[in-house]
């Protein structure tokens, strides 16, 4: 079955700089990505999602990539600043049409 | 616009006692709704998700069921609450096709 695996280590960086989350994938090339941002608490929030055929997309401070040769999906934010961190989810469909998650990213940043 | 409603946000309840959440979803119809669960500092674990009323789908063997009485609406329950199901309850909601979910806030369910 698909599954989905993100670094379980928090990534701790200083405001300003760039901040990359990494997502892999098993099995089967997915057809598209999600990413979401979960803050203590409250429920996960869509933020992109990325397609088999597209390389990058962009939302404001915010890149994912998608690379079907290495199985992974890298997850940019630039600029970043405290109100950033959070935990990063990375998503995908399974063989069965439904959505299965990573175990999540957690994101530091120092001011 | 859409909205989610998932209530309560915190739960305590005993071992063997029953268990009822609710979600309803506003300003859009026939929804793919979902249950998901999240222990501590662990993934989201879909429970059950449902394509139209009535239609429930369970992902995985427990202690829980769930139903969809209304067209935007979906209950999770369970009969007799076992230590195990404590956690982190998400209901959420997407359009048809492969589309991004959204959440709703969640219930922190803590079992005694």
């Amino acid at each position: 079955s698909q599954k989905i695996e993100q670094n379980s280590e928090a990534l701790n960086i200083q405001e300003g700089k760039t901040a990359t989350l990494t997502c892999n994938y098993t099995n089967y090339s997915p057809a598209y990505l999600q990413w979401y941002r979960q803050d203590p608490g409250r429920g996960p929030v869509f933020l992109l999602l990325i397609r088999e055929n597209e390389k990058e997309k962009r939302k404001e401070r915010l890149k994912v990539t998608f690379d079907t040769t290495l199985k992974q999906s890298l997850f940019h934010i630039t600029a970043s600043q405290p109100a950033d961190s959070a935990t990063y989810l990375c998503a995908s469909m399974d063989s069965s049409y439904k959505l299965i998650f990573g175990s999540g990213t957690r994101l530091l940043v120092r001011p | 616009s859409q909205t989610i409603h998932q209530w309560p946000a915190t739960l305590v309840q005993p071992v063997g006692s029953p268990l009822s959440l609710e979600c309803t979803v506003e300003g859009t119809s026939n929804p793919n709704l979902y249950w998901y669960r999240q222990a501590a500092g662990r993934g989201l674990q879909l429970l059950f998700y449902s394509v139209g009323i009535g239609q429930i789908s369970s992902e995985v063997p427990q202690n829980l069921s769930a139903s969809r009485p209304q067209d935007r609406q979906f209950i999770l329950s369970s009969k007799k609450l076992l230590l195990s199901d404590s956690g982190f309850y998400l209901c959420a909601w997407s359009v048809k096709g492969n589309s991004p979910l959204h959440f709703g806030n969640g219930t922190r369910l803590t079992v005694t």
